[in-house]
């Protein structure tokens, strides 16, 4: 079992470009979600998803778009970064009926200069 | 609004030292509350999780919360901390609701 993986580990963006953060898991979660952690702040919601097919909008959703095609992978876009959006995004799955019980991936680091 | 709010945004304790972690909630009930462990470079990790009856839980590495109604509290105790417990700690709630929402975490700094 690998568990949550995310790639890239870290990623330097321009403001305006655009990239995708992905994430996968292998337990066969249904929810899955991702975070962003900035200093102070500790972890916000950002999109969230209870199963193939059904994306939500978590506490800070601007600036970023999800889908989630399959039960395995839930990857984050960003459209068009803009340095607000310099972070460490982690993303995390779990069972729909223990969803508190979250597993993390390790994390990517995002800077947009 | 729900909230959950830690009021220590960095502990230094001494190894061997007892270590007491705090966290309160704003919610119109009872909600369910967990703590996580994120160590340096890390995901983060669930450290154990209070949904209702007794109101001290054990959880793994040594740690126990005690969920305390009247002072809308749930602060994470250890008896005594080993070095490897230097890391960022999180308490969370869920409201009723499959989201978590997070504190804003305190970070452990472990003095030899």
């Amino acid at each position: 079992n690998a568990g949550v993986t995310q790639t890239p580990k870290f990623q330097v963006l321009k403001t305006g470009q655009s990239m995708t953060l992905q994430c996968a898991q292998d337990m066969n979660h249904e929810y899955m979600s991702w975070y962003r952690q900035d200093p102070g702040m500790g972890l916000r919601l950002i999109h969230y998803s209870v199963g193939a097919g059904i994306t939500d909008q978590g506490e800070v959703p601007n600036g970023y778009n999800v889908s989630r095609s399959t039960t395995e992978d839930f990857p984050l876009r960003l459209l068009s970064a803009a340095p607000s959006q310099t972070s460490v995004y982690f993303c995390a799955s779990s069972y729909l009926q223990s969803s508190y019980e979250q597993y993390f991936g390790p994390g990517t680091r995002l800077t947009v200069t | 609004a729900q909230s959950v709010t830690q009021p220590d945004i960095h502990i230094t304790v001494s190894e061997g030292a007892s270590l007491e972690l705090r966290c309160n909630y704003s919610y119109g009930a009872t909600p369910y509350l967990f703590w996580y462990v994120q160590s340096p470079g890390q995901g983060l990790q669930l450290l154990l999780k209070y949904f209702s009856g007794d109101t001290l839980v054990q959880g793994i590495k040594g740690f126990e919360a005690e969920f305390k109604r009247s002072q809308s509290s749930f602060n994470l105790r250890k008896p005594s901390v080993h070095w490897s417990d230097a890391a960022e700690y999180f308490c969370a709630s869920n409201f009723g609701n499959e989201k978590l929402t997070f504190g804003t975490g305190t970070r452990l700094t472990i003095i030899p």
